[in-house]
């Protein structure tokens, strides 16, 4: 079945830190990758996307690189700021009938000043 | 750009009581509506597709009876809890797909007590 399995937090960084966030999928096909990022008191908001094998998606700082051979989609960003603190999930589109977005856990992470 | 309002966000009810969740697109019209399930430390999981002047789809597992959807016209689907119990306690989001991408509200806090 689609599943996306990625690193459980919580995490706290100080500022300007190196960011990473792990994310791998089991899926039929090809789907499109997607981090989505929830700030407090917000609905799920899109970070990036990417749609094939060795795209990489960026915004904000932010860059994960779709990696078939490795069914990874890790997320990272070189120097995060206080106000990236948020819970960030991964997830997946399947492909097919029905098209589903299927999520992570999600990660709380809080950036301190 | 597209914005999905929830409401409440926050609620609070007695075992046994129905509560109603209003999703609401505010700037465009969607025929199809999606209603998530996150409980704590897990992903966030399709509970049901909600369709425009049609029954709603349900996901394998999920109760029709238990989860009433309705989605009268193309900027409100609602979500009824009946006969609520404390397991039902959770966080609930609703998204709508007003063109590319999915858009979501801000989810509501269930508690049953």
């Amino acid at each position: 079945g689609n599943s996306v399995t990625q690193m459980e937090g919580p995490v706290t960084l100080s500022e300007e830190a190196f960011l990473t966030i792990n994310c791998t999928y089991t899926a039929t096909g090809y789907p499109s990758l997607f981090w989505y990022v929830q700030y407090p008191g917000e609905g799920l908001q899109l970070l990036l996307k990417a749609t094939k094998a060795d795209d990489k998606g960026s915004n904000k700082g932010f860059e994960a690189t779709y990696r078939k051979e490795t069914t990874s989609f890790h997320l990272e960003k070189g120097s995060v700021q206080v106000s990236d603190s948020a819970v960030y999930f991964c997830a997946l589109l399947t492909q097919g009938g029905s098209e589903k977005l299927v999520f992570g856990k999600g990660m709380k992470l809080t950036v301190n000043p | 750009g597209a914005v999905v309002s929830q409401h409440p966000s926050r609620v609070i009810c007695k075992s046994g009581t129905s509560v109603k969740i209003e999703c609401r697109s505010l700037d465009f019209q969607a025929t199809t509506m999606f209603w998530y399930r996150q409980f704590p430390k897990k992903s966030l999981m399709l509970m049901a597709t909600s369709n425009e002047g049609s029954k709603a789809t349900y996901e394998q597992g999920v109760e029709k009876d238990k989860f009433l959807i309705n989605h009268a016209s193309l900027t409100l689907s609602t979500l009824t809890v009946t006969s609520a119990h404390p397991e039902d306690s959770s966080f609930y989001i609703c998204s709508a797909r007003p063109s590319a991408g999915y858009t979501f509200g801000s989810g509501t806090r269930l508690t049953v007590v």
